[in-house]
């Protein structure tokens, strides 16, 4: 079946570390996003990427960072310098437009910060 | 900035009442609309979405939302609702211009007593 793998599903980090949360896709969609997820605050999008070896900053970029050398990966670091890293991320692809445009989204990966 | 509002960060309500929660958008222009929902331990997943046509769209699982332009909203409606139903639930706009970015509002948690 095709669909988004994030990985870990559960992931400690002790203060000062830098972690990278994994994103594969097998749909063939050239676009992939992360957003972090917070209580009240709906999904917040951290960076995308609409073609390989590109990508942008999305709302919410300070602390993060990505890469896309391959379509099918999109892996976020979370670095030292995000104040409040501990939230729920959540990666997603899409074609880029056209009238089956929307997101599918992968199972998430909680980050908390110990 | 765009922004996306959901007026009812929280409902509580029994099976077979009707459920209509509000979202509204803050930008003019061409807009796409989006209704996601994130059922306890699962991904987030599309209910519906409205791009152009008939601004009554139907969804999934009996859902469906009307697109006000002049008010600029997307309300989701269900005429009655079942204990399946608890979930959060998620408006997104994407702002053509913008490229296929969506921005979500703050989600509103539903809670359906048996």
């Amino acid at each position: 079946d095709g669909g988004i793998t994030q990985s870990p599903k559960y992931l400690f980090r002790k203060e000062g570390q830098n972690v990278t949360l994994s994103c594969e896709q097998n749909l063939n969609h050239d676009a992939m996003y992360w957003y972090r997820q917070d209580p009240g605050q709906g999904l917040r999008l951290i960076y995308y990427s609409q073609i390989v070896n590109d990508f942008q900053k999305g709302d919410i970029a300070e602390g993060y960072s990505v890469s896309r050398e391959k379509k099918e990966s999109f892996p976020l670091t979370v670095t030292s310098a995000q104040k409040n890293p501990t939230a729920f991320y959540l990666c997603a692809s899409s074609i880029p437009s056209g009238a089956n445009y929307g997101y599918t989204f992968g199972s998430g990966t909680r980050l908390t910060v110990v | 900035a765009q922004s996306v509002s959901q007026h009812n960060h929280h409902v509580i309500l029994s099976e077979a009442a009707s459920l209509e929660l509000g979202c509204n958008y803050s930008y003019g222009g061409t807009v796409n609309l989006f209704w996601y929902v994130q059922y306890p331990g699962q991904h987030l997943q599309l209910l519906l979405k409205y791009f152009s046509g008939d601004p009554l769209v139907k969804g999934i699982k009996g859902f469906e939302a009307e697109f006000i332009k002049s008010k600029f909203s997307f309300n989701l409606r269900k005429p009655s609702v079942q204990w399946s139903d608890t979930a959060e639930y998620f408006c997104a706009v994407n702002r053509e211009a913008a490229g296929n970015k969506l921005t979500f509002g703050g989600g509103t948690r539903v809670l359906v007593k048996p």
